[in-house]
């Protein structure tokens, strides 16, 4: 009840297309998703996040689309470019706790 | 650049040394973790400094040892590592209250023990 579920594991994207990660949760207590991007030799780096009281956040390119009755979350980025190639993580969190329970991650690769 | 900053950002370590990994933040955070990563893996949580108190440590051997001296400071003592330990280290802040926010990650130590 506590694994996050992300697919897909690898994607790859032409520049210009839409590029679409997947996850979903068991835990309805979950109420904190963000996502993070991590380049080769890099941290993660906070991209967006959203709590479900809202169905969808947008930010520039990056969509979150959230759907609270599937238990499901996705991540869109729009006119996907050669530089968003890196590693995407979704994760959730619930109020109370420090903890973030992580995907498996998507490696996304644009080509130009 | 990230505003959570780690050092070394590489170290090479035999099994009997003893060495320190740092983590400094001057977000004015009083939440601070530790992270192992493997490769093509998420990060795993080790330890979370609340307020500089340990909050959360998840089962993680004693040969790691962490210390907050202060609300910006974090270190994570290594001795007696094993090869499994070859990972990359991350550090991470976030603002400490209760509700959920952001965690913000450095760009780690890769840490190779021989």
């Amino acid at each position: 009840q506590q694994q996050v579920k992300q697919s897909p594991q690898s994607l790859i994207v032409q520049k210009g297309g839409i590029s679409i990660i997947n996850c979903a949760y068991e835990n309805t207590a979950f109420d904190y998703f963000p996502w993070y991007q991590q380049f080769p030799g890099k941290g993660p780096a906070l991209l967006i996040a959203i709590r479900p009281d809202v169905s969808e956040k947008k930010e520039g390119r990056f969509t979150i689309s959230f759907n609270k009755s599937a238990k499901q979350f996705s991540l869109h980025i729009m006119d996907s470019q050669p530089g968003d190639s890196a590693t995407y993580f979704c994760a959730a969190s619930r109020s109370g706790t420090y903890k973030y329970i992580f995907g498996t991650g998507t490696r996304l690769k644009v080509l130009a | 650049d990230t505003e959570v900053t780690q050092t070394p950002k590489h170290l090479v370590m035999g099994m009997t040394n003893k060495k320190s990994l740092k983590c400094e933040q001057h977000m004015g955070h009083r939440a601070m973790y530790w992270y192992k990563q493997k490769a093509k893996k998420p990060p795993e949580l080790m330890f979370v400094y609340s307020y500089e108190k340990l909050s959360i440590n998840e089962s993680v051997p004693s040969r790691f040892s962490p210390e907050c001296p202060n609300s910006s400071l974090l270190n994570l003592h290594l001795h007696a590592l094993q090869p499994e330990d070859s990972a990359l280290y991350l550090c991470a802040s976030s603002q400490g209250t209760v509700s959920n926010q952001p965690q913000h990650f450095g760009d780690g130590t890769r840490l190779s023990i021989l």
